[in-house]
């Protein structure tokens, strides 16, 4: 059974500073999507990984994706306040439409 | 204007009722499904239907059922059987499983 583990939970970070949201899965999937969710509101698309080594860049996030390791990153370059958000990330089973996602990561980004 | 539409956006509700929760697509998408959210959490799957007449169980369905009688559509019946049913309830669909699931605006619920 396909699950899903984020880390870390919460980040606090100041502003211009760089970090990296991590997403692990436990079985074979080959398609990773990163979202975000404002409080209140619901998910907004960021990325859809569909192969080892894809990597995207959208203004200063940049998700990437090794399906050998099963492991995804969402990293952040220079915070800035408007980041400040709450980031998943889901995977699909091979041959299935199920997305199963992570826990979230509460960013805080700190002026 | 394309996109999911979940109505109502809140709903109180007395224990002991039934409660239906609506979703409705106009992006010609095949699969749609239900995910509940708790404060703080993530997203656990209650119900997914990749075709017209067809769904599967998520991994927490007991309490709910659900319905696939139209493409577009896809409610969701949150029975007197559920125990803490309050949650905020998300709506979404794909087209296939090489893209993204879009969601809907959600409804919150609230049982009381």
């Amino acid at each position: 059974e396909l699950k899903v583990e984020q880390n870390p939970l919460f980040l606090s970070m100041q502003e211009g500073k760089n970090y990296t949201i991590y997403c692990n899965y436990s079985t074979t999937s080959d398609r990773l999507y990163w979202y975000r969710q404002d409080p209140g509101k619901s998910l907004e698309s960021l990325f859809v990984l569909l192969s080892n080594g894809a990597v995207k860049q959208e203004g200063r996030l940049m998700a990437s994706l090794d399906t050998k390791a099963r492991l995804s990153t969402l990293h952040i370059t220079a915070a800035v306040h408007d980041l400040s958000a709450t980031y998943f990330c889901a995977a699909t089973t091979s041959g299935t439409y199920k997305y199963i996602f992570g826990t979230g990561t509460r960013l805080k980004v700190l002026a | 204007d394309g996109g999911i539409t979940q109505s109502p956006k809140y709903l109180f509700r007395k224990e002991g009722q039934n409660v239906t929760l609506s979703c409705e697509q106009n992006l010609n998408h095949d699969a749609m499904y239900w995910y509940r959210q708790d404060p703080g959490q993530g997203l656990r799957l209650i119900y997914y239907s990749q075709i017209v007449n067809d769904f599967q169980k998520g991994d927490i369905a007991e309490g709910y059922s659900v319905s696939r009688e139209k493409k577009e559509s896809f409610p969701l019946t949150v029975t007197s059987a559920k125990k803490n049913p309050t949650a905020f309830y998300l709506c979404a669909s794909s087209a296939n499983r090489a893209t993204e699931a879009f969601f809907g605006q959600g409804t919150r619920l609230t049982v009381v």
